[in-house]
């Protein structure tokens, strides 16, 4: 069965502080995604990746594809990440989703 | 290169009434999926179509979901008779290639519809 579980559901973190949310799959996999949604906005894909560690700016992608975990990091975080990171793997004709992590950073 | 386009944005619809939803995808892109996100739950499935055709429905209601992607123009999501429980944003996305898919996903700015 396909799932995906995303923790934690909320987060709430001051500005400057490091961020990890997690993910967790059922089923083997050849790529996950990592997306983020702003309140009443569209989706985004952040990053996409089948193995190791991928780095973008302030945000970090690591993936165990035998453990079937990956994590998101958010280094020096800022209001502005303030949105949803949604987590997801292709199979089939379809994607797969988590449910989202709900991320809000204080000034 | 305009990205994946959807309109309207908003949608407000009484019970019984019809909504169309529509997606035109990122150019070069002939497959297109689209996804309902419902309050406080993750994206569900619909499905996916390419150019004229429907490739797998498995995750649309049976009754008054329909969808096409016909050779000019956008791919539309039609709900006919909504009720209440229709209420959601509805995404869709577009790829270049058949799945399974490992590139970067494409998607829209989403359709909220809601139902009164």
């Amino acid at each position: 069965k396909n799932e995906v579980e995303q923790s934690p559901q909320n987060l709430t973190a001051q500005e400057g502080e490091f961020i990890t949310i997690n993910c967790s799959y059922s089923v083997g996999i050849s790529a996950l995604h990592w997306l983020q949604q702003h309140p009443g906005g569209g989706i985004v894909s952040l990053f996409m990746l089948s193995s190791g560690k991928k780095k973008h700016g302030r945000l970090i992608a690591t993936i165990n594809i035998q453990e079937k975990h990956s994590s998101l990091h958010i280094t020096a975080s800022h209001p502005r990440d303030s949105a949803v990171y949604i987590c997801a793997y292709p199979a089939g004709n379809q994607f797969y989703f988590g449910t989202g992590t709900s991320l809000t950073v204080i000034p | 290169n305009a990205g994946v386009m959807q309109n309207p944005r908003h949608l407000v619809r009484r019970r019984g009434q019809e909504a169309r939803l529509r997606c035109s995808p990122m150019k070069g892109h002939s497959h297109v999926y689209w996804y309902r996100q419902l309050p406080e739950e993750g994206l569900k499935f619909m499905v996916y179509l390419q150019k004229e055709n429907i490739i797998d429905e498995s995750g649309m209601p049976k009754e008054r979901f329909s969808a096409e992607f016909p050779k000019e123009g956008p791919s539309i999501l039609r709900i006919q008779q909504v009720v209440r429980g229709d209420s959601a944003a509805y995404f869709c996305a577009s790829s270049p290639g058949a799945p399974p898919y490992t590139g970067e996903l494409f998607f829209g700015e989403g359709s909220r519809l809601t139902v009164l």
